[in-house]
């Protein structure tokens, strides 16, 4: 079975700073993997995923993921952050094949943006 | 509709009242989830329909918790004799089921409040 771990609960950054959210996941098999936001007080909403090809995947509002295979990795980037990305960030697995199971989420990673 | 669509938005009842959640997905949508979300936490999973098939109930907290779906259509969640702690947003979700990547399409959510 598959898991999830996003090792930071919170990460406070300065508005048009850099920022990086880490997950790592593990599974015995191939993997999609995704990343989904959640604004205050609104449901999931869908960031960007990785099903197969490029390595490196753009999603929306300017943020980007890396999947890492060798180091299981797959980390949220945005060069420069806005106050508007404050939110909670869930990365999420599933195994090729086992679509019909749904995701494996992490904690979550609460980004605080401070002006 | 165009998304999974949650009712009501918000719940306040008081302790030990039954309350009903409705989630209607997005059509084909073959798979259906409810997590709950407690305040300031990640995802817990509840309970999973794929199709016709017997549903995952594994994450169900206890009895007084049920869940029905009729073919693929709209799913209630019950909870029976609200106690506080089941306090939480109770978000639905979607999926293709086998046929996808297991990638979710979430609802707004019904933010529940048992005084």
């Amino acid at each position: 079975a598959q898991s999830v771990t996003q090792l930071d609960s919170q990460v406070p950054v300065f508005e048009e700073a850099p920022v990086e959210l880490r997950c790592n996941y593990s599974s015995s098999v191939s993997v999609y993997l995704f990343w989904y936001v959640q604004y205050p007080n609104q449901g999931l909403q869908l960031l960007l995923k990785y099903l197969s090809g490029s390595t490196l995947v753009k999603g929306i509002n300017g943020f980007e993921a890396e999947f890492n295979k060798s180091q299981t990795s797959f980390h949220l980037r945005k060069p420069s952050v806005h106050i508007s990305d404050t939110a909670e960030y869930f990365c999420a697995v599933s195994e090729w094949g086992g679509g019909a199971d749904g995701l494996t989420f992490g904690k979550g990673t609460h980004l605080i943006i401070q002006p | 509709g165009a998304g999974v669509s949650q009712s009501p938005s918000n719940k306040v009842t008081e302790k030990g009242k039954d309350v009903e959640l409705r989630c209607d997905p997005i059509s084909g949508h073959t798979a259906l989830y409810w997590y709950r979300q407690r305040l300031g936490q990640g995802l817990e999973f509840l309970i999973y329909f794929q199709g016709n098939s017997a549903p995952d109930k594994s994450g169900l907290p206890s009895d007084r918790f049920s869940a029905e779906r009729t073919g693929e259509s709209v799913s209630t969640l019950t909870i029976q004799r609200t106690q506080q702690e089941d306090s939480a947003v109770y978000l639905c979700a979607s999926s293709l089921g086998g046929r996808g990547t297991g990638e979710l399409f979430f609802g707004e959510g019904s933010r529940l409040t048992v005084l």
